[in-house]
């Protein structure tokens, strides 16, 4: 199976901060990533698609970037409704066999 | 449109099966794929497996002898079956509706259930 690293774990920001966030594939993975932001409590929300692709509706300080084996996602200026955890997801092919999720990553208000 | 919502036992005994429903509401399931993803208390989310909408299933290797995902067309749900269960199954579980393919080339999971809590336990 293809390995995700994603990091870091933890991050601590403060309001207007650019925040970064990465995940590395063990392999190359194309542009088949995705990721989620989730606050406690709550399922998982769609933010970024095939590696840059903003979903519908999604804030523009919100962006992805990456290709092959190394991603990036990126807050442009922190708000305090973006306090959440946040995952990256890899798949494998077209069409998907396997689905993965990295560590996440939370995010706090420094 | 599409919503998601889970049921099914929030209470299961240790070896026993453990049977939840995902119901699709605002659209027709035949058109999508659907995920299953589960989360232990105070951990990240781990994908358990999926329906494309060829037919097909897939699952994660480490749970794939104990899991079976299976659609029901003519009552618009999606189940998930895990037998054998262990404390270590103890997790929120979600559906979620898988976008992409055909025209596509991406898939993600845009449309997720509210999640439903599994405690096993005798």
């Amino acid at each position: 199976d293809i390995q995700m690293t994603q990091s870091p774990s933890s991050l601590s920001a403060s309001v207007g901060d650019r925040v970064t966030i990465t995940c590395q594939a063990s392999q190359d993975i194309s542009n088949y990533l995705n990721w989620y932001q989730q606050k406690p409590g709550k399922a998982p929300k769609l933010l970024i698609f095939d590696a840059s692709n903003l979903q519908t509706g999604v804030p523009s300080r919100f962006s992805g970037s990456g290709s092959g084996t190394d991603f990036t996602f990126t807050i442009s200026s922190l708000q305090p409704e973006d306090i959440a955890t946040y995952y990256c997801q890899q798949y494998d092919d077209l069409p998907p066999s396997f689905f993965f999720f990295g560590q996440g990553t939370r995010l706090e208000l420094k | 449109q599409v919503q998601l919502q889970e049921s099914g036992p929030g209470l299961v005994k240790p070896s026993e099966t453990l049977s939840l429903t995902c119901s699709v509401s605002g659209g027709s399931i035949r058109t999508s794929s659907w995920s299953w993803i589960r989360q232990p208390p105070g951990k990240g989310l781990e994908w358990i497996g999926y329906l494309h909408y060829s037919g097909n299933t897939n699952y994660i290797s480490s749970l794939k002898s104990r899991v079976t995902i299976s659609v029901d067309t003519s009552s618009n749900q999606f189940s998930l079956k895990l037998s054998s269960v262990t404390a270590a199954d103890t997790a929120v579980y979600y559906c979620a509706r898988v976008s992409g393919g055909r025209k596509y080339f991406y898939y993600y999971m845009d449309v997720w259930g509210r999640g439903t809590t599994v405690t096993v336990s005798s």
